[in-house]
């Protein structure tokens, strides 16, 4: 079967600018969260979509949004990029809301100039 | 949620078995143990779960005593490749994330 897939997997963007990445869910998986790792915060909850709906957010500012599609698969978007988003941003798929039990993705590594 | 605390780093040699304690003094009724491994620049992988007395798979072993306030992740005969950071997470379903702390670096050396 098939693992979670991200994609870019490396991103290059410049301060003000917007950026959308990608995440596919193991086949039949319907939940999907999403993740930023920084070396100062270390791994912190960005949101969570389960059945194409925003079921749970974490502390970040509105720049950083997402969406789910009807098949799983999510994106997530940051508008008016800063300094301080770049980071490894990963998506954890699982098969039913609530599970402890998530497959995370490779991650996109996004840098911002 | 369960605060958790784990040592920050921990040495072994190959071919050793390693034990990661985990505290979690205030585990609710409905809290599982779960454990995490993650390597330089790759997200986690869910290694481990339990609720009580022991659990093992291929990769692991989990000890939680009667009580459950700390549990302990055992890797029987390390390699290299086991060098990584271990999470140690406590929460029930219905979670509303997982929350991880700054986890157990464990460096395996020849």
């Amino acid at each position: 079967k098939a693992g979670v897939t991200q994609t870019p997997r490396y991103l290059i963007k410049t301060r003000g600018q917007q950026v959308t990445l990608s995440c596919s869910p193991i086949s039949g998986h319907r939940s999907v969260s999403w993740y930023q790792q920084t070396p100062g915060q270390g791994l912190q909850f960005l949101f969570e979509y389960f059945s194409e709906t925003q079921r749970n957010k974490g502390n970040f500012p509105g720049r950083f949004s997402g969406r789910q599609f009807s098949n799983s698969r999510s994106e997530m978007n940051v508008s008016t990029l800063e300094l301080g988003d770049s980071a490894l941003y990963l998506c954890a798929s699982s098969r039913d809301r609530g599970s402890y039990e998530q497959y995370f993705g490779p991650g996109t590594r996004l840098t911002v100039t | 949620l369960a605060k958790t605390t784990q040592p920050i780093s921990m040495d072994s040699y190959e071919g050793q078995e390693v034990n990661i304690t985990c505290s979690h003094n205030n585990i609710a009724t409905n809290d599982y143990i779960t454990w995490y491994q993650q390597f330089p620049s790759q997200g986690p992988r869910f290694i481990i779960q339990g609720y009580k007395t022991k659990v093992t798979n291929e990769v692991a072993s989990l000890f939680i005593p009667a009580d459950r306030k700390s549990s302990t992740l055992s890797l029987p005969r390390v390699s290299l490749s086991d060098t990584a950071v271990y999470y140690c997470l406590v929460g029930d379903t219905g979670f509303q994330k997982l929350v991880f702390g700054t986890g157990t670096r464990l460096l395996v050396s020849p």
